[in-house]
């Protein structure tokens, strides 16, 4: 079993839809998260960080975390097109190591 | 502020070559990770480095190895190219103490 799982998606939505991503983790002991948006041939951006449970809001983007079941999610509201990329999210074991999931690659159609 | 770099962007190698791929990271951070990145695999750790120290390693072989130099610039060397290691590499910098990573655009490695 992986430590962070994702679903791969492809996941296609239209414009301006809400977008729902999630990820599971098996570890306890991962305390802080993140979520990078990767484009096609690009190296992974960080957009969103947070250590604790609850929600985390930064514009459109809002970050979730549930500890009690191991569940992380990411909501884009008012999706766009140049949000169109792979999502993924990611769990540091320490020792500069991240643990990610497989990403989940994102289609918003105009 | 200048992001992490990484040169080259594109390599072609064939098997049983080496190549040594190069990044700076962000000004002021002196931690450096490398990554591997393929369709099948995911993101995988290959190693940390700080103050020109290794202090984590990922399961990878032998023939993958870094170094950092007194600027924190990181290199990352594979030998004996496999066909296998065609992917993009990625490396990430981050402050000392802080979890967050932030990565260069990344190396595409194919090797024929």
């Amino acid at each position: 079993q992986k430590e962070v799982e994702q679903d791969p998606g492809p996941l296609s939505v239209p414009e301006g839809a809400i977008v729902s991503l999630n990820c599971t983790y098996s570890n306890s002991a991962f305390q802080y998260f993140m979520w990078y948006r990767q484009y096609s041939r690009k190296g992974p951006e960080l957009l969103m960080y947070t250590y604790s449970s609850g929600n985390k809001e930064d514009g459109r983007f809002t970050a979730q975390v549930d500890k009690s079941s191991k569940y992380i999610s990411l909501f884009i509201r008012d999706s766009q097109p140049s949000d169109s990329a792979t999502y993924l999210c990611a769990s540091p074991q320490g020792g500069g190591k991240l643990i990610f999931g497989q990403g989940t690659e994102l289609s918003v159609k105009p | 502020k200048a992001g992490v770099t990484q040169t080259p962007r594109y390599l072609i190698k064939t098997r049983g070559q080496q190549v040594t791929l190069s990044c700076s990271p962000i000004s002021g951070h002196r931690s450096v990770s490398w990554y591997q990145q393929t369709p099948g695999q995911g993101l995988q750790f290959l190693f940390e480095y700080f103050s020109e120290t290794q202090r984590n390693k990922g399961n990878f072989p032998g023939r993958f190895s870094g170094r950092q130099f007194s600027n924190s610039r990181s290199e990352m060397n594979v030998s004996t190219l496999e066909l296998g290691d065609s992917a993009l590499y990625l490396c990430a910098s981050r402050r000392q103490r802080q979890e967050t990573q932030y990565f260069g655009p990344g190396t595409r490695l194919l090797v024929l």
